[in-house]
């Protein structure tokens, strides 16, 4: 059984038309959310960390947010450079430092 | 500051032999992290290193292996190679257990 779920797989969205993409986990124990952004040919850059429900963050049109079970990356207005793969990974607590990802959500944004 | 660095940027080998990847973490972190990436696969992890000791690894056979240096560089090598290993491999490093990871852009293995 997957531990970390990415929903949707694949999102195209017109330049400005803002949207969520899923991150959701089975495990419990989380002890940090990370969000990545990942670009063809490239590893993935580093966006945010989160670590306990309730908790958000934000970077220019990107803002991702943290329950229990789920973490949401909000877009709001984005522009064709927002196009990338976006990953989430999960650390537990009984993992050592040892991450698991999703397989990403696939975002191309429309001029 | 340096971010972290992988050589060389693309192998193509042949099925049965060895590769070596190399990876120089961000100044200042201990820990390297290797991970495949495979074609419409999400990111799988292969081995962990801190402080010279490997501490964790995936769900891979032995020969998938590596080391880390006093100088916290690493080396992932893969024997007998397979064409299923074709993939990116991807190195990150952390500065401490609750950091986030942060990668460079990978070695693309191509095996023929």
């Amino acid at each position: 059984e997957d531990q970390v779920t990415q929903s949707p797989e694949a999102l195209r969205l017109q330049e400005g038309e803002s949207s969520s993409l899923n991150c959701s986990y089975t495990v419990s124990g989380l002890r940090g959310l990370f969000w990545y952004r990942q670009d063809p040919g490239k590893g993935p850059e580093f966006l945010f960390t989160l670590y306990s429900a309730g908790e958000e963050k934000e970077k220019e049109r990107l803002k991702a947010t943290l329950t229990k079970k789920e973490s949401f990356l909000h877009i709001t207005a984005p522009k064709p450079e927002d196009s990338a793969t976006y990953l989430c990974a999960v650390r537990f607590s009984n993992t050592g430092n040892q991450f698991y990802f999703g397989t990403g959500t696939s975002l191309t944004v429309i001029p | 500051e340096a971010g972290v660095t992988q050589s060389p940027t693309h192998l193509i080998k042949t099925r049965g032999q060895q590769a070596t990847l190399r990876c120089s973490p961000i100044s200042g972190h201990t820990s390297v992290y290797w991970y495949q990436q495979a074609l419409g696969l999400g990111l799988q992890f292969l081995l962990w290193y801190d402080e010279g000791e490997e501490r964790n690894r995936g769900n891979f056979p032995p020969r998938f292996s590596g080391r880390q240096f006093p100088n916290y560089s690493s080396e992932l090598n893969v024997n007998a190679l397979e064409l299923e290993d074709s993939a990116l491999y991807l190195c990150a490093s952390s500065g401490g257990i609750n950091q986030p990871q942060h990668f460079g852009d990978g070695t693309r293995l191509s095996i023929l």
